[in-house]
């Protein structure tokens, strides 16, 4: 069955550091991927996606590019801010309308 | 414009009992989904609703879990014979249209705890 695999958290940076966050993920077919955010107290939000191979999805600063050959939608952010702290998934739709969730990456990013 | 709201925001209750979890989506949106959050986990799907009908229900865990969604805009997830394990943040999200380009749309969840 289809699944994702994030990077295992928790990540911790300084205010401008580069952030990386990975994520691959199993499916049959051309899944739509996705990076949902959940900042502290709040729900989540959907921050980027792409929905076929070599689509880049971009907000906010962050960038994830779909690789198909590689089977990845690793999260990308140049210079991380205190207010971009927060809980990242990534997440694909594929065969179904139901969204395959990874298990999270806590990210803090200190001044 | 509002956003899917879902209601009580938290709930704890005994083993046991009987819950229900209301979700209100957002408006004109004829798909509704139901996710289980346990903690340090991501979202796991359990239903999904097109219109009133349940169109995939694959997620649900066990016969105690029943939704619905009888006018095709509120729903309700019911548990019942509530156990420790159904401790969990239960999320509801709705789409415009369904179908796999359709961007779904989170409510704040509902925290339920299970004594």
């Amino acid at each position: 069955g289809n699944s994702v695999t994030q990077m295992e958290g928790p990540v911790t940076l300084s205010e401008e550091a580069f952030l990386t966050i990975n994520c691959t993920y199993t499916a049959t077919g051309y899944p739509s991927l996705f990076w949902y955010v959940q900042y502290p107290g709040e729900g989540l939000q959907l921050l980027l996606k792409a929905t076929k191979a070599d689509d880049k999805g971009s907000n906010k600063g962050f960038e994830a590019t779909y690789r198909k050959e590689t089977t990845s939608f690793h999260l990308e952010k140049g210079s991380v801010q205190v207010s971009d702290s927060a809980v990242y998934f990534c997440a694909l739709q594929g065969g179904s309308e139901k969204l395959v969730f990874g298990k999270g990456t806590k990210l803090t990013v200190n001044p | 414009g509002a956003g899917v709201s879902q209601t009580p925001s938290n709930k704890v209750t005994e083993k046991g009992k009987y819950v229900e979890l209301r979700c209100d989506p957002i408006s004109g949106h004829t798909a509704l989904y139901w996710y289980r959050q346990s903690l340090g986990q991501g979202p796991e799907f359990l239903i999904y609703f097109q219109g009133t009908g349940a169109a995939d229900d694959s997620g649900l865990p066990n016969d105690r879990f029943f939704a619905v969604r009888p006018e095709g805009s509120v729903s309700t997830l019911k548990i019942q014979r509530t156990e420790r394990g159904d401790s969990a943040v239960y999320l509801c999200a709705s789409s415009l249209g369904g179908g796999d380009t359709d961007t779904q749309y989170f409510g704040p969840g509902t925290r339920l705890t299970v004594l």
